[in-house]
């Protein structure tokens, strides 16, 4: 099983809708997680960082479940500059380095 | 603000060249990374620094090396470069939580090496 798994993509959705997509970790002891964006042809970017079961910042909202281990990251009325690759990332406090899952890319359309 | 600078944006090198890359930091981070980014595949890392002349093998070390003589610079080095290691590379650094914990990484903007 792979660190980190998410469904690639794309999710094509209209402006104003809201949207979710889920991040699964194989590894149980991840405490900490990172959501970072990136833009095409740009370098990621943080998004958010949740600590506990979840995190809000506007629009966006995270949540931790930590018996099925999956985070997900919900984006409401989005906009078209929401059309990125999302990037879940769990923080393994035993590692020095963080593990990147390969991305969700959301296009949002006017 | 964080600023971490890559010396190219855009490299085309030959096979069996000598191929650098160099990362600059000015937030006085202690740790660095090398990712390469390939689609379908995402960030793999290659290799990473905690401290000045340290350094740690990621997931796909072979083919490369670094080097890391001063706090705000890290260089990776492809010894041989081969048409495989064409891709996309990210430099990032992030601050330590002590422990050796990493946190929150700061990336540059990336080169995008072309190996014939």
């Amino acid at each position: 099983r792979k660190e980190v798994e998410q469904d690639p993509g794309p999710f094509n959705v209209p402006e104003g809708a809201t949207v979710a997509f889920n991040c699964t970790y194989s590894n149980s002891a991840s405490q900490s997680f990172f959501w970072y964006r990136q833009d095409c042809r740009k370098e990621p970017k943080l998004l958010m960082s949740v600590y506990s079961s979840g995190n809000e910042d506007g629009r966006f909202t995270a949540q931790l479940n930590r018996a099925s281990q999956y985070i997900s990251l919900l984006i409401r009325d989005s906009k078209l500059s929401d059309s990125a690759t999302y990037l879940c990332v769990p923080l393994d406090t035993g590692r020095r380095a963080l593990t990147f899952g390969s991305g969700t890319r959301l296009q949002v359309q006017p | 603000d964080v600023k971490v600078t890559q010396s190219s944006r855009y490299l085309v090198k030959r096979t069996g060249e000598k191929v650098f890359l160099e990362c600059v930091q000015d937030m006085d981070h202690e740790n660095m990374f090398w990712y390469r980014q390939d689609p379908g595949l995402g960030l793999r890392l290659i290799y990473f620094s905690y401290d000045v002349k340290m350094k740690e093998k990621g997931d796909i070390p072979e083919g490369y090396s670094v080097s890391r003589e001063k706090k705000e610079r890290f260089s990776l080095i492809l010894e041989s470069a081969s048409t495989n290691q064409t891709s996309m590379y990210l430099c990032a650094s992030s601050p330590s939580l002590g422990q050796g914990l990493t946190h929150t990484q700061y990336f540059g903007p990336g080169t995008r090496l072309t190996v014939l």
